[in-house]
């Protein structure tokens, strides 16, 4: 089953603008990550939030993770049509090291 | 550096036949992962090694699927005989180890069982 649940499915918004993606989990973790997805490159990492971390910035993307609500965020400012592409948090449980991914977003930039 | 190589890029097979995918690696990554994923959704971890013991092979369904990794470096991952329900794309993805490292994924191999 998944862990990770994204929220929108979908999300469609004009160049320039910020996007903002959710991921709410189940159980306790000890990591949780974005991944990005498109035709052209693949499935890439894009950063990784350590359980003790509350927020972490990387260029352009600002992921926030909140262990109590068992949720995290992924902003993306400024967006561009290059940022076309499914989004994916993936969270690495307490006591398992592995991966599980949510289901994605589906986000596309409009030009 | 290279990124994690797989091969075939698609594959078209009828019900019941055999099929195999291989993915090379980066080098010096000691764990290796194969994904299944399904249209529309998020990818599904089928088995995970660390070197060329498997750690984590829960969610691989026995019955028809198999893989290995010889000398703990390329991997095969084979289906016999395939359903078509087995129609996906087939990620090959390593990391230096376990846990909390970043997963560097191959570009997949699709495959389409009519």
């Amino acid at each position: 089953s998944q862990q990770g649940e994204e929220d929108p499915q979908a999300l469609s918004i004009q160049e320039g603008e910020n996007a903002t993606m959710n991921c709410s989990y189940k159980t306790s973790i000890n990591n949780l990550q974005w991944y990005r997805q498109n035709s052209g490159r693949g499935l890439v990492h894009l950063i990784l939030i350590r359980s003790n971390e509350r927020e972490k910035h990387s260029g352009r993307l600002r992921v926030t993770l909140d262990t109590s609500k068992k949720s995290s965020s992924l902003l993306i400012t400024a967006s561009r049509a290059a940022d076309t592409a499914s989004y994916f948090c993936a969270t690495v449980i307490q006591g398992a090291q592995k991966l599980v991914f949510g289901q994605g977003t589906r986000l596309t930039i409009n030009p | 550096e290279a990124g994690v190589a797989q091969s075939p890029r698609y594959k078209i097979i009828e019900k019941r036949q055999s099929v195999a995918f291989w993915c090379n690696p980066i080098s010096g990554h000691a764990t290796l992962y194969w994904y299944q994923q399904i249209l529309g959704q998020g990818p599904k971890l089928l088995i995970q090694f660390q070197n060329n013991g498997v750690v984590d092979d829960s969610q691989l369904p026995k019955d028809r699927f198999s893989a290995e990794r010889l000398k703990g470096v390329d991997s095969t991952l084979k289906i016999q005989p395939a359903k078509l329900e087995d129609s996906a794309v087939y990620l090959c993805a390593s990391s230096l180890d376990r846990g909390s490292y970043e997963q560097y994924f191959g570009p997949g191999t699709r495959l389409t069982v009519t």
